[in-house]
């Protein structure tokens, strides 16, 4: 069974600060994809990033970086010099290519920026 | 924006009742999916619809149901509704290997 695990439950850094959540994860396919959400105070979840599990080259977006190591099973995600709007709760989530694309979510990880 | 469309956006009702929520998906998708946010059991997947058929099921309880329409539009129906049921009820929809969430109905019981 397919699981994904954010040990991280809170995290509150002040603001310029990077800072890295982890996500671990489990599955026995060997072709997967993995994603990042983001989940503002006002509720949406709003799209990241999608990883194939066959390119592991780290992907950089502005502040926002992804560190895909599938020897660990992990896809971590850093965010360099924080600001205040970046305070949210981040998923990690699962799921297998191809077919039906059923996300399997971590429970999430709650990054508050302090001014 | 993602480009999914869910109404309402906040529900309030009595247990026992029964609610309807409605999902337009981005255009030009295909693939419709319904998960729902609790506090005790995070994101959970419940349904998926592909061009108008059922392709997975999750943990759906089957006091709901779901179907989605020829014009690819979709309808969670939630009766018999208990306290548990309260949470934020996410539709999304796909083309490729992308799923794109709407910004959720919030459905509260009392």
């Amino acid at each position: 069974a397919q699981k994904v695990t954010q040990a991280q439950t809170e995290i509150s850094v002040v603001e310029k600060e990077d800072v890295t959540l982890d996500c671990v994860y489990e599955t026995r396919d060997t072709t997967y994809y993995l994603f990042w959400y983001k989940q503002p105070p006002s509720g949406e979840l709003v799209f990241l990033i999608r990883r194939n599990s066959f390119d592991e080259q780290n992907e950089i977006s502005g502040r926002y970086s992804w560190n895909f190591q599938k020897s660990t099973s992990s896809f971590n995600f850093t965010i360099t010099a924080s600001q205040v709007v970046d305070s949210a709760v981040y998923f990690c989530a699962l799921s297998e290519a191809g077919g039906a694309q059923k996300l399997v979510f971590g429970q999430g990880t709650r990054l508050t920026i302090n001014p | 924006d993602s480009g999914v469309t869910q109404t309402p956006k906040h529900l309030i009702t009595a247990t026992g009742q029964r609610v309807t929520l409605r999902c337009s998906p981005r255009s030009g998708d295909l693939s419709v999916y319904w998960y729902q946010q609790s506090l005790d059991q995070g994101l959970q997947f419940l349904i998926h619809y592909y061009n108008g058929e059922e392709r997975a099921k999750g943990n759906i309880l089957e006091r709901f149901s779901a179907q989605q329409f020829p014009d690819l539009h979709s309808e969670l129906n939630l009766s018999s509704l208990e306290l548990g049921d309260s949470a934020l009820y996410f539709c999304a929809s796909s083309r490729g290997d992308t799923i794109y969430f709407g910004e959720g109905s919030w459905l509260t019981v009392v």
